[in-house]
Order: C-alpha cells, then sequence, then structure tokens
C-alpha cells in the first residue's frame, strides 16, 4: 500500500537547522509532487511547501523565504526538509504528504506519520 | 493570498447531524476544488472528502461535501453522528501553486 514514512523526533537548538526526510513506497516516486506542512502544539495544519521529485522543481510559503530548502533523493524514493535558524516557534510536528491531486490542484493524501521537531535552548 | 475561515467549533449529539462552514475571504472558492480533512488527537490527517464532493474508499456515506457560491462556502456535513466523529476537521484549497487550509474546528459529539 501507499506509505510515506518519515525519520523519527528532533531536538534542536534557536539557530540551528533541522533535515526532516520523508520516504515513501508502494507508488512510483515520481510521479507524484511531495508537500510539506506543520502544526505547532495546539494549533491548526501550516503548509511549507511542496517539490516535484522528478525534477526537484517546487515552491514554498513565503514566511520560509531564505529559511527552507526541499529536496529528493529518487534512487532511495527519500524526500527531505530541511528548516535552517530555527526559532523556538518552529517547534512543531512536520508532516509529509503525497500530492494526489494529480498536478493540476493539490490534495494531500496519504501522509507521513509526523516528525516532532522541538527548539529549545 | 487568500483565507480559508471556519468555526473554531461544533457540537452535537450522537445520531444527528452537523454541517461545518468553510468560508474564503477573496474570490471564489468554487473555482478550485476544496478538500476535508479529519485529525483525530496524536494523529496524522486523514482525507473524508477531495474534489468538493467525493469521498474516498472507506469513507463512510454519512461524510458529504458541498460548495454554495452564494456564500462562497464550502461545507462539510456528517449525519448520523457517532462518538468515534469526535475530531479536528480542516478544509483546504489552493490558489495558483500556494496552498491554504482553514483553521480547523473542532467537533464534539456529547
Amino acid at each position: 500500500q501507499v506509505q510515506l514514512v518519515q525519520s523519527g523526533a528532533e531536538v534542536r537548538k534557536p539557530g540551528d537547522s533541522v533535515k526532516v526526510s520523508c520516504k515513501a513506497s508502494g507508488y512510483t516516486f515520481s510521479d507524484y509532487n511531495i508537500l510539506w506542512v506543520r502544526q505547532a502544539p495546539g494549533q491548526g495544519l501550516e503548509w511549507m511547501g511542496w517539490i516535484n521529485p522528478n525534477n526537484g522543481d517546487g515552491n514554498f510559503a513565503q514566511k520560509f523565504q531564505g529559511r527552507i530548502m526541499m529536496t529528493r533523493d529518487t534512487s532511495i524514493s527519500t524526500a527531505y526538509m530541511e528548516l535552517r535558524r530555527l526559532r523556538s516557534d518552529d517547534t512543531a510536528v512536520y508532516y509529509c504528504a503525497r500530492d494526489d491531486g494529480g498536478g493540476w490542484y493539490f490534495w494531500f493524501d496519504p501522509w507521513g506519520q509526523g516528525t516532532l521537531v522541538t527548539v529549545s535552548s | 493570498n487568500f483565507m480559508l475561515t471556519q468555526p473554531h467549533s461544533v457540537s452535537e449529539s450522537p445520531g444527528k447531524t452537523v454541517t461545518i462552514s468553510c468560508t474564503g475571504s477573496s474570490g471564489s472558492i468554487a473555482s478550485n476544488f476544496v478538500q476535508w480533512y479529519q485529525q483525530r488527537p496524536g494523529r496524522a490527517p486523514t482525507t473524508v472528502i477531495y474534489e468538493n464532493n467525493q469521498r474516498p474508499s472507506g469513507v463512510p456515506d454519512r461524510f458529504s461535501g458541498s460548495i454554495d457560491r452564494s456564500s462562497n462556502s464550502a461545507s462539510l456535513t456528517i449525519s448520523g453522528l457517532k462518538t468515534e466523529d469526535e475530531a479536528d476537521y480542516y478544509c483546504q484549497s489552493y490558489d495558483s501553486s500556494s496552498v491554504e487550509f482553514g483553521g480547523g474546528t473542532k467537533l464534539t459529539v456529547l
């Protein structure tokens, strides 16, 4: 079955970087965009960006300008999201999801299990 | 930048019907598909409605979605409420190449 498995929880200090991985299985990795979303404790879902695994193209929300990098390794069907210059308000669960919208709209399905990133001094 | 607004919380009794709204701030919400996700505590979201009114396999037909152009809103309706429906629900749409989520609605079934 289609599955996205994310890397484990991380603890970082303010100013550090974190890189979260998302390994896909059960489908052809390069055929679907990967989307990234985060959820701060007790808060709603916040879209971060997306990447096309086929060519590496993508887009990200303006608020992460200069701090986010999304990459992929097609040889191991894995997408990565790196967030730099971490602040305490970056503490959140980070999710990846497959874009099931066929390339012409965004539909997150399925989701990874989530990766908790804690930023604390 | 468009925004999607949902009520913060709704509550209803088992067996009843509840509707959760998702109102677009600008443009026409009918211009792009709306999806709805259910999120139980400590779990990743799952889709209950996609393309405004389509149910993924495995989602019971108690869940339905609709678009109201006159109010520029989308709605998720859950009939025959069960205690297991208690969760947070998020609407989601998009604008050019960016994505927007509603703020989420906490459904309490009491």
